[in-house]
């Protein structure tokens, strides 16, 4: 069954610190795409990052990167340099090719403290 | 260009009561879906089309009804609204339902049934 699983429900970080968000998924699947979204306390849902399943480079988009990790099927995203702003629930979501849905982990709440 | 839109923002229902929540794409999207969002369960997929006149069914439809007339909107009905049905909804669009197409989110809808 596919599965995505984040394991840290909460984190602490100092600011300015780099911060490593954990997922882990579960499919037999060859072709997916692996995304993460950020929920700040306003609530609205906004896109990141994005990783293809036959990449070959770990994907990056500013201060966000992916250390994606196929063997193992981990998809971890990486902040570096840490920021007030950053403190809001993070998810990591998985798409595939063979079917239309999309499912997504419980997420982790990260906090950034001053 | 607006993105996803919602609406209502909230709503509050009664047990028993129907309504329908709005969501409208200017994106040209083939794929639209419906989530539900509850504490400590991430989002969960309720239901999704991939084109104007194909609708299929997520994780969690129950209780709910879509249709897709249009490339651009797709209403979620609640038809018997249920306090089970308390929850954040949030609409959602992909150029396709491929596994390299990101997802973009609507601001949500805070819906409580009392």
């Amino acid at each position: 069954a596919q599965k995505i699983t984040q394991t840290q429900p909460g984190m602490f970080v100092q600011e300015k610190e780099a911060v490593t968000l954990d997922c882990t998924y579960d499919t037999s699947d060859p072709s997916y795409g692996l995304f993460w979204y950020k929920q700040p306390s306003s609530g609205e849902m906004i896109f990141l990052i994005y990783q293809g399943s036959y990449d070959q480079q770990n994907a990056t988009e500013g201060r966000y990167s992916l250390n994606f990790q196929k063997a193992r099927k981990s998809a971890n995203l990486v902040i570096s340099a840490s920021q007030l702003g950053d403190s809001a629930m993070y998810f990591c979501a998985m798409r595939f090719n063979r079917d239309d849905k999309i499912i997504f982990g419980k997420g982790t709440r990260l906090h950034i403290l001053p | 260009n607006a993105g996803v839109t919602q609406t209502p923002k909230f709503q509050v229902l009664k047990t028993g009561q129907s309504m329908t929540l709005q969501c409208a794409q200017d994106m040209n999207h083939e794929y639209m879906s419906w989530y539900r969002q509850d504490p400590g369960m991430g989002l969960r997929l309720i239901h999704y089309s991939v084109g104007a006149g194909i609708t299929d069914q997520g994780e969690v439809p129950n209780g709910y009804n879509v249709s897709r007339s249009t490339t651009e909107d797709f209403p979620l009905r609640l038809l018997s609204a249920a306090p089970s049905q308390t929850s954040v909804y949030f609409c959602a669009s992909s150029y396709s339902g491929r596994a390299t197409d990101t997802q973009y989110f609507g601001p949500g809808t805070r819906l409580t049934v009392l």
